[in-house]
């Protein structure tokens, strides 16, 4: 199993531009999450799903959206990048969101 | 969410048991507690959870107080490669919320 994969590692955009950070899963995994990590801090969760189809807004959701088509997949869209979503993003997932959840490595996202 | 307080930041030796506390005087019934641990540049990483009784896995044992209000992870032997930011976490739903960690440096 290849866990839980993000594409990409490192991304710089300019302000205004939009993007998609991608997250994908292998292991059946019906809860999947969002977080971002700013210097220094802990995570905060931006959007979560329970299953396919179904998706919910995490701590810190403005500026992001979310989708949940297929069961593997779980993409974050930044709609118009700000300075402000300058930080390390990381995707989790696990079989119900109750039992250990799985990181993936990370997006590190610089807006200029 | 109920919330978990740590130290900022530990030291200890190499090949030393660490004691790693959290206070958590706000826990519900219904919530496990969990820990996690994120290495440097690295995505959080699950390291054990409980309810009630103490806890123990090949990573680390959890040792929980009878009244649950404060919890320990103990790493019975460090080694340089336990240098991380630890995190403690009440769950009681599906979310996890994380908090500030407390940041563990090993010296060898």
């Amino acid at each position: 199993n290849a866990g839980v994969t993000q594409t990409p590692k490192f991304q710089v955009l300019k302000t205004g531009q939009s993007m998609t950070l991608q997250c994908a899963q292998d292991m059946n995994h019906e809860y999947m999450s969002w977080y971002r990590q700013d210097p220094g801090m802990g995570l905060r969760l931006i959007h979560y799903s329970v299953g396919a189809g179904i998706t919910d807004q995490g701590e810190v959701p403005n500026g992001y959206n979310v989708s949940r088509s297929t069961t593997e997949d779980f993409p974050l869209r930044l709609l118009s990048a700000a300075p402000s979503q300058t930080s390390v993003y990381f995707c989790a997932s696990s079989y119900s969101g109750y039992e250990t959840q799985y990181f993936g490595p990370g997006t590190r996202l610089l807006v200029l | 969410d109920a919330k978990t307080t740590q130290p900022n930041s530990m030291e200890s030796n190499e090949e030393e048991p660490v004691h790693l506390p959290c206070n958590h005087s706000t826990i519900s019934g219904t919530d496990y507690i969990h820990w996690y641990r994120q290495l440097p540049s690295q995505g959080p990483e699950y390291v054990i959870h409980g309810l009630t009784s103490n806890v123990n896995n090949r990573m680390a044992s959890l040792a929980i107080a009878e009244d649950r209000k404060s919890s320990t992870l103990i790493l019975h032997r460090a080694t340089l490669r336990d240098a991380a930011v630890y995190y403690c976490i009440l769950k009681g739903a599906q979310k996890l919320v994380f908090g500030q960690g407390t940041r563990l440096t090993i010296n060898p």
